[in-house]
């Protein structure tokens, strides 16, 4: 188990450009979490899966964010249209859920954007 | 709604030093309590996590504690060392909120040599 793994580590896109990261979960993690962190912040909640389902997403992702997870495994996060306040570290986290679960939250090293 | 507080945000301290953060939070309905580590431009790295019945977690020289009915927690770091310089950040998470987590701002942790 290699962890929660996140790509590309950084993105750097002119804007109005499109942006896609992907995660992949450490295996057999139920849950995936986005969240997005500015400098000097703490990371604010974007959205998360339960398997395929999306089950919440935060006021912060506006209609130009989107977030799969097709087949309850990876998941992806586009931007479209990029600005400038889109600048930012884009963290993904994993969790299991049931059973011996601790609520932990597992996260990966995050893909840095930004946005000229 | 749940706010994260996390005080001071920046400390800096000699090497060998003993120290405490702290977080607060407005809502005691927790689920669990988590603190990290974060190292500039990187992600972030789970230290502690104590369950809304304990008290209390230890790991090496890190010491968390919880005390749910006035919404603190201190993170206690004894002996500390220049590599223990990172970003420390506090989250919780809430029943019935799918285990997300709420994060402090957290506290930029300076060791000196």
């Amino acid at each position: 188990d290699t962890g929660v793994s996140q790509d590309p580590r950084h993105k750097i896109t002119k804007r109005g450009q499109n942006v896609t990261f992907r995660c992949d979960p450490i295996s057999e993690h139920n849950r995936l979490y986005w969240y997005r962190q500015t400098l000097g912040q703490g990371p604010e909640f974007l959205t998360y899966f339960q398997n395929e389902a999306q089950l919440e997403k935060s006021r912060l992702l506006s209609d130009r964010f989107s977030a799969e997870r097709p087949k309850g495994s990876f998941s992806t996060l586009e931007i479209q249209r990029t600005e400038q306040g889109d600048s930012a570290m884009y963290l993904c986290a994993s969790s299991p859920i049931a059973g011996a679960n601790t609520g932990e939250l597992f996260f990966g090293e995050g893909s840095r954007l930004t946005v000229l | 709604k749940q706010e994260v507080t996390q005080i001071p945000a920046a400390l800096s301290v000699p090497e060998g030093e003993n120290l405490v953060l702290n977080c607060s939070f407005t809502d005691s309905a927790i689920y669990n309590l988590q603190w990290f580590r974060q190292d500039p431009g990187k992600g972030l790295t789970s230290l502690l996590l104590i369950q809304s019945s304990q008290r209390e977690q230890t790991s090496g020289r890190l010491n968390a504690s919880l005390d749910k009915s006035s919404g603190r927690s201190t993170l206690y770091i004894a002996a500390s060392q220049p590599g223990d310089s990172a970003t420390y950040l506090c989250a919780v998470s809430t029943y019935n909120q799918g285990g997300k987590l709420i994060f402090g701002q957290g506290t930029e942790l300076s060791v000196k040599p």
